[in-house]
């Protein structure tokens, strides 16, 4: 089955700077990528999702990139704000979007230091 | 906003319980899910659903049940709750769009077994 590896686990950044979240994918076959914001308090939240017929997609201040060949994606978020702090999840699925076959990374607590 | 919700947030409950954790959602989704979130933040799919009298198993082997009556409610129960089964709870319902798919996740249900 499919694993999904994500780093760093804690990745801690002054307020302004760009922050970058890393995960690897052992299925060729999964064709979406998705990345949750969850917040202390509450369930996770989509902020971003890629699908495997384009390589980079930008929404604001955040981006996600996408090499299938290298199977890794990775999200990135500049000018961080204290709002961003949050834990992050990539995932990965073979079925196109949505949450059928989510595997899910194991997150990374992003800390925002003013 | 997402219109799923879970109650309760969180309860407190003696050993040899039966409990019933409530998931429910207003956007007419065919699809649910229950993932558990153990301590360091991982997500495990528990149950899921494609719909009224529909429920698998996910990855992860639960103790507990599922049922699915109607389309916008799907309550997980313990029958017999243990200090194993204290974790977070959360719910997920996704449309069946296929590639245009989004998952929803509810609050969460942090339970406590003692």
């Amino acid at each position: 089955g499919e694993n999904v590896e994500q780093h760093p686990s804690t990745l801690s950044v002054q307020e302004g700077d760009s922050a970058v979240i890393k995960c690897t994918y052992s299925d060729s076959a999964s064709n979406y990528f998705p990345w949750y914001k969850q917040e202390l308090g509450k369930g996770p939240q989509l902020i971003i999702d890629i699908r495997s017929n384009v390589g980079e997609k930008k929404d604001q201040r955040i981006a996600v990139t996408l090499n299938k060949t290298a199977k890794h994606f990775s999200l990135h978020i500049t000018e961080t704000q204290p709002e961003d702090s949050a834990v992050y999840f990539c995932a990965a699925s073979i079925y196109g979007g949505g949450a059928d076959g989510l595997t899910f990374g194991k997150g990374t607590h992003l800390i925002i230091q003013p | 906003e997402a219109d799923i919700y879970q109650t309760p947030r969180y309860l407190v409950i003696g050993t040899g319980k039966k409990i019933t954790l409530e998931c429910s959602q207003t956007m007419g989704h065919d699809k649910m899910y229950w993932y558990q979130q153990d301590p360091g933040m991982e997500l495990h799919l528990i149950h899921y659903s494609y719909g009224v009298n529909s429920t698998e198993k996910g990855d992860l082997s639960s103790e507990s049940t599922v049922s699915r009556i109607r389309t916008e409610h799907f309550p997980l129960t313990l029958e017999s709750a243990r200090p194993s089964h204290t974790s977070q709870y959360l719910c997920a319902s996704s449309d069946d769009s296929g590639g245009r798919a989004e998952a929803f996740f509810g609050q969460g249900t942090r339970l406590t077994v003692v």
